[in-house]
């Protein structure tokens, strides 16, 4: 299976801190995508990052990738309590988005 | 900003019947996608769509399953006969072209099968 995973599962933080979330993923890939998910709603596209690029910034947003190491970070800085969802990275490949099993991030005011 | 729109937002069925999810995807976009998550789980890949078919589709795609883009603008998942298991958040997403492209996804439709 292509589909990215990420680590930890659940992150709880506290207003102000930094969060981070990662993500592995097994096959070659296009670019990889993270998405945010707010309970039982549709999924926001936050970042792309190409698979030629090491890293991009969003704002407060910070994705890496390392394409040897198959794996990507998103770092939140700044974190607000508005930012609590679930995280998923998706791999694109070709035809289709695969997605990981999410971290859900609790930002605690 | 362009959308991906999804009606409706939420379905309930009784098992056995046909449902029918719709979606307009961003005019311009030329893949169109049908994912969904079973509360709780991950986001699974059900079927992609380009030049009028299907490109690819997963094993959870059998024969119950079909899409169709009847009219140049709406992408329909049509569930045949529903079963208990096909109770989740089905997400309909659309890219433009090229590999260098995120998918825009819509706010789901929550199908409850009862």
């Amino acid at each position: 299976s292509q589909q990215g995973e990420e680590d930890p599962q659940a992150l709880s933080i506290q207003e102000g801190e930094n969060a981070t979330m990662n993500c592995s993923y097994k096959t070659s890939i296009n670019n990889l995508q993270w998405y945010r998910q707010n309970s039982g709603r549709g999924l926001v596209h936050l970042i792309l990052i190409r698979s030629n690029e090491r890293e991009k910034h969003s704002g407060r947003l910070r994705v890496t990738l390392d394409t040897s190491k198959k794996s990507s970070s998103l770092l939140i800085t700044a974190s607000r309590a508005a930012d609590t969802a679930s995280y998923f990275c998706a791999t694109h490949n070709f035809n289709k988005f695969y997605f990981g099993s999410g971290t859900k991030l609790n930002v605690k005011p | 900003e362009p959308e991906v729109t999804q009606t409706p937002s939420h379905q309930v069925t009784q098992m056995g019947q046909e449902v029918i999810l719709r979606c307009v995807p961003i005019s311009n976009h030329l893949y169109f996608y049908w994912y969904r998550q079973i509360l709780g789980q991950k986001v699974e890949f059900l079927v992609s769509f380009y030049n009028n078919e299907i490109s690819e589709k997963s094993e959870i795609f059998d024969d119950q399953f079909s899409v169709e883009r009847p009219d140049g603008s709406n992408f329909t998942l049509k569930i045949r006969s529903t079963k208990l298991e096909d109770s989740a958040m089905y997400f309909c997403a659309s890219s433009g072209r090229g590999v260098i492209t995120e998918a825009f996804f819509g706010q789901g439709t929550r199908l409850t099968v009862v």
